[in-house]
C-alpha cells in the first residue's frame, strides 16, 4: 500500500529537549516536504526536498532542521523546541514526474512543547 | 506572487442540500489546482485536481469542482451533502519556478447538519 508514515503521532516534550519526527514514504517520490498546521493559518511549509541531499527552506524554517540522506526518509529535527512550535505537523511526498501529481500526506504528528 | 484564497472560514449546509466551498487563485501561467479534505485526527486526502481540458472535474466521494479561468476560481461542489462530508477542506495550486511548491488556501470548515 502506498503511504507516508510519520512517527510519533503524538508527542509531549519540554522546552529545549531535542527531538526528531520521522517520515518515510514507499512510493519512490522525489519531492518531500514538511508542513505545520495551526488554527486559522492553514498549512505552512517548513522545509522541502527536491531529491536526495537537496533541501531548502519553506515559509517558516526557523527552529527546524531536516536531512535527506535517502530518498524514502525525510526526518524533521527540532534542536531546541520552544512552546511556539506546539503544532500539528504533516509530512508529504509527491512524484514530480508529471508536474501535476497530487501530494500524499502522513497522518500527522501532534507536538506539544511545555 | 502566487496565492490561493478561501474566503469562507466555515460553511454550514443542511444534509441533502447542495454545497459549495469557494476557492480563488492568483498564478502566472496555467494553473494546476487541487482540493484536499482533512477529517478529524487524520492527514490530508486528495479529492480532485484540474490540469487542463474539461472545466468540470469529478473526484472522490461524489465531489466535483468547476474551473473558471475568467474568474480565477476553482469552487468545490457536491449536489447532495452528507453529514459525513463534515471536514476541513483545502484548495491548493502547484507552482513551478526554480523549484516545485504547493501554495495552500487557509482551509474552510464544512459543517453538514442533519
Amino acid at each position: 500500500e502506498a503511504q507516508v508514515t510519520q512517527n510519533p503521532r503524538y508527542l509531549i516534550t519540554v522546552t529545549g529537549k531535542k527531538l526528531t519526527v520521522t517520515c518515510s514514504q514507499n512510493m519512490n517520490h522525489e519531492y518531500m516536504s514538511w508542513y505545520r498546521q495551526d488554527p486559522g493559518l492553514g498549512l505552512r511549509q517548513i522545509y522541502y526536498s527536491m531529491n536526495v541531499e537537496v533541501t531548502d527552506k519553506g515559509d517558516v524554517p526557523e527552529g527546524y532542521k531536516v536531512s535527506r540522506k535517502e530518498k524514502r526518509n525525510f526526518p524533521l529535527i527540532l534542536e531546541s523546541p520552544s512552546p511556539n512550535q506546539t503544532s500539528l505537523y504533516f509530512c508529504a511526498s509527491t512524484d514530480l514526474g508529471g508536474r501535476a501529481t497530487e501530494a500524499f500526506f502522513g497522518q500527522g504528528t501532534r507536538l506539544t512543547v511545555v | 506572487a502566487q496565492s490561493v484564497a478561501q474566503p469562507e472560514d466555515q460553511v454550514n449546509v443542511a444534509e441533502g442540500n447542495p454545497l459549495t466551498v469557494k476557492c480563488t487563485y492568483s498564478v502566472s501561467g496555467n494553473p494546476y489546482l487541487f482540493w484536499y479534505v482533512q477529517y478529524p485526527n487524520r492527514g490530508l486526502q486528495f479529492l480532485l485536481k484540474y490540469i487542463t481540458g474539461d472545466n468540470l472535474v469529478k473526484g472522490s466521494y461524489g465531489f466535483e469542482a468547476e474551473f473558471n479561468k475568467s474568474q480565477t476560481s476553482f469552487h468545490l461542489k457536491k449536489p447532495s451533502a452528507l453529514v459525513s462530508d463534515s471536514a476541513l477542506y483545502f484548495c491548493a495550486v502547484s507552482q513551478w519556478d526554480s523549484n516545485y511548491q504547493l501554495i495552500w488556501g487557509a482551509g474552510t470548515k464544512l459543517i453538514i447538519k442533519p
